[in-house]
């Protein structure tokens, strides 16, 4: 299994630029998710999946869409981005429904970098 | 709405020191409770969790113990490495909420050789 894959690892973007960060699991976990951390503020979570055809926002969705059409694949887009963007991005997934077996297992990052 | 606390870093020990990072929590349901670690350049890796009070997760040598009481999750290791090394964030996930994990602002541990 080569768990939750994220690509790419590191991009720089100009302000008002569009892109897609890709997510994939070969888990089939149900539920994926995406975060982004900034400096001493942890990992805040953007939208979030609970299945295909699913979706919906988490806690920082403004400038982020998303789209779930298969078990696999969370793309994460921005639409025009903004230095406020500049973040390093995190995709999760866990099975569920869960309730006590939620463990999220996350990928290894996307650093971004929009000047 | 959830929160989670945490003890603001770095906390920096010498190696074989004994390790306490605190964590609170405030939460609407009945949550499970996580710490996971970031090692430098990695994403998060689960480091241990627990589920119902006095639950006591445990794993490499850490510790936390489940305090509904207290609404507390403190993490602890009787002796540490320079390997252990990290960020270590602690996070809760509520059943209410669809499972989403909602994260304390992360510690910074440096362990000095």
């Amino acid at each position: 299994n080569a768990g939750v894959t994220q690509t790419p690892k590191f991009q720089v973007l100009k302000t008002g630029q569009s892109m897609t960060l890709q997510c994939a699991q070969d888990m089939n976990h149900e539920y994926m998710s995406w975060y982004r951390q900034d400096p001493g503020m942890g990992l805040r979570l953007i939208h979030y999946s609970v299945g295909a055809g699913i979706t919906d926002q988490g806690e920082v969705p403004n400038g982020y869409n998303v789209s779930r059409s298969t078990t696999e694949d969370f793309p994460l887009r921005l639409l025009s981005a903004a230095p406020s963007q500049t973040s390093v991005y995190f995709c999760a997934s866990s099975y569920v429904p869960a309730g006590v077996h939620n463990e999220q297992f996350f990928g290894p990052g996307t650093r971004l970098t929009v000047l | 709405g959830n929160s989670v606390t945490q003890m603001e870093g770095p906390v920096t020990l010498s190696e074989e020191a004994f390790l306490t990072i605190n964590c609170t929590y405030t939460a609407t349901g009945y949550p499970s409770l996580f710490w996971y670690v970031q090692y430098p350049g990695e994403g998060l890796q689960l480091l241990l969790k627990a589920t119902k009070a006095d639950d006591k997760g445990s794993n490499k040598g850490f510790e936390a113990t489940y305090r509904k009481e207290t609404t507390s999750f403190h993490l602890e290791k009787g002796s540490v490495q320079v390997s252990d090394s990290a960020v270590y964030f602690c996070a809760l996930s509520d059943r209410n909420a669809g499972n989403m994990l909602t994260f304390g602002g992360g510690t910074r541990l440096m362990v000095k050789p």
